[in-house]
Parts: structure tokens; sequence; C-alpha cells
């Protein structure tokens, strides 16, 4: 078990280019979430994927914001044209699946975003 | 109002001290209870995660939930310096797709 997997650990970007990250789940952790957290705040819920499926979004979640995980394995989150305001730790979060029960969520170490 | 309000901070104890994180909330849907450890620079670490109401102890740490008071508490006896860190409760209803709703989160930090 080498737990919930992220890359890149920190990214620095100018306003307005696009940006991707990756997460890599626990493996056979069907169910997996991002989640944005801001300095001196707890995080907040962006989206979820059960398998490839994407089952709920949050608001915060712009239209320039895209999220993927085309073979229910590794998910992308892409920012498109980056705001200052999208400067933020990006978590991304597994459970495992099955049934109706809820399951903890194991979270990764997170995308460091900076916008200059 | 928010749906999860946590005790603000920071807070400074020395080694040894019983250390008590509370957190409320307004939601009564939420039967599920975390406590998740968060280390600078780090992602949140899973520390306790209890249903409804009731104590769970493990090692040196024990989770309180009253459901009746919408309050959760967590516990930490002979604290260590290596406990210095960032506590976050989180909450969420029952059900398998259900998104957590997390407090500001509380720094602790434990004089030696």
């Amino acid at each position: 078990d080498t737990g919930v997997s992220q890359d890149p650990r920190h990214k620095i970007t100018k306003r307005g280019q696009n940006v991707t990250f990756r997460c890599d789940p626990i493996s056979e952790h069907n169910r997996l979430y991002w989640y944005r957290q801001t300095l001196g705040q707890g995080p907040e819920f962006l989206t979820y994927f059960q398998n490839e499926a994407q089952l709920e979004k949050s608001r915060l979640l712009s239209d320039r914001f895209s999220a993927e995980r085309p073979k229910g394995s590794f998910s992308t989150l892409e920012i498109q044209r980056t705001e200052q305001g999208d400067s933020a730790m990006y978590l991304c979060a597994s459970s495992p699946g099955g049934g109706t029960v809820n399951q903890p969520q194991h979270f990764g170490d997170g995308t460091r975003l900076s916008i200059l | 109002q928010k749906e999860v309000e946590q005790d603000p901070g920071p807070l400074s104890v020395p080694e040894g001290a019983i250390v008590s994180l509370n957190c409320t909330y307004s939601n009564s849907a939420f039967q599920y209870f975390m406590w998740y450890r968060q280390y600078s620079r780090k992602g949140p670490e899973l520390l306790m995660y209890t249903y409804s109401s009731g104590n769970k102890e493990d090692g040196r740490f024990t989770a309180q939930v009253d459901k009746s008071s919408k309050y959760i508490s967590l516990f930490i006896r002979d604290s260590q310096p290596s406990d210095s860190a960032t506590y976050l409760c989180a909450m969420q209803p029952p059900g398998a797709n259900s998104k957590l709703t997390f407090g500001k989160g509380i720094t602790l930090s434990v004089r030696p």
C-alpha cells in the first residue's frame, strides 16, 4: 500500500496559464475525491469520481476547472486561464468502494499551486 | 454560519499535558466523524474515524461524539512534541458518495 500519490508537489505558474495535476489513488480504491485547501482553512470539496464516472461537482468548480478519471485509476485536474485566487493546495483523496457504506478517505500530500 | 465550527487556535501546551480539541456542527444529517492530523506541507492523515455517538480510543487518542449537542472532541493524553501539527475535524452524512465537510483546523504546539 503506497498511499495516494500526487504530482507535482509544487507548481508555480503565471496568471493566465493552464496547469494540470495528477493523482494516483491507493490501488483498488474506486472512489476518488478532489479538495482545495487555502491557508488557514480546512479542505473544501471540489469533485468526486466513482470509478471513471464523475458523480458530483461543487459550485467551487468553475468552468475553468475540469477533472477526469478516464480508466478509473489515476485522475487529472486541469485549471485553465489560472487566476490569483486559484493559489491553494489541491488535495486528492481515495476510499474503497462497494455497497452503500461510508469508508474513510485517505489523502495525498497535495499539489501546492502558486500563481505569480 | 458554517456547517462545522472548530475552536480557534493556536494552542500551546507543555509536553505531557492532556489536550482537548473540539468542534461543533449544525447539520443533523452528519453521522460519520473524523479527526485528521496535518503536518506542515503535508496532506491530512486520518487519526480517528467514528460513527454516531460515543467514545473511541486508540492509544493516546480518544474521540468523543455527542450527537444530541452536535459536539465532537479529540483528547490527546501525554502529549508529545511530535503531536505538534494542525488538527482538522471532518464529518459526513450517510451515503457512499458523501463528501467530507471540514472545520478550519487548529494548530497545536507541544513544548518540550
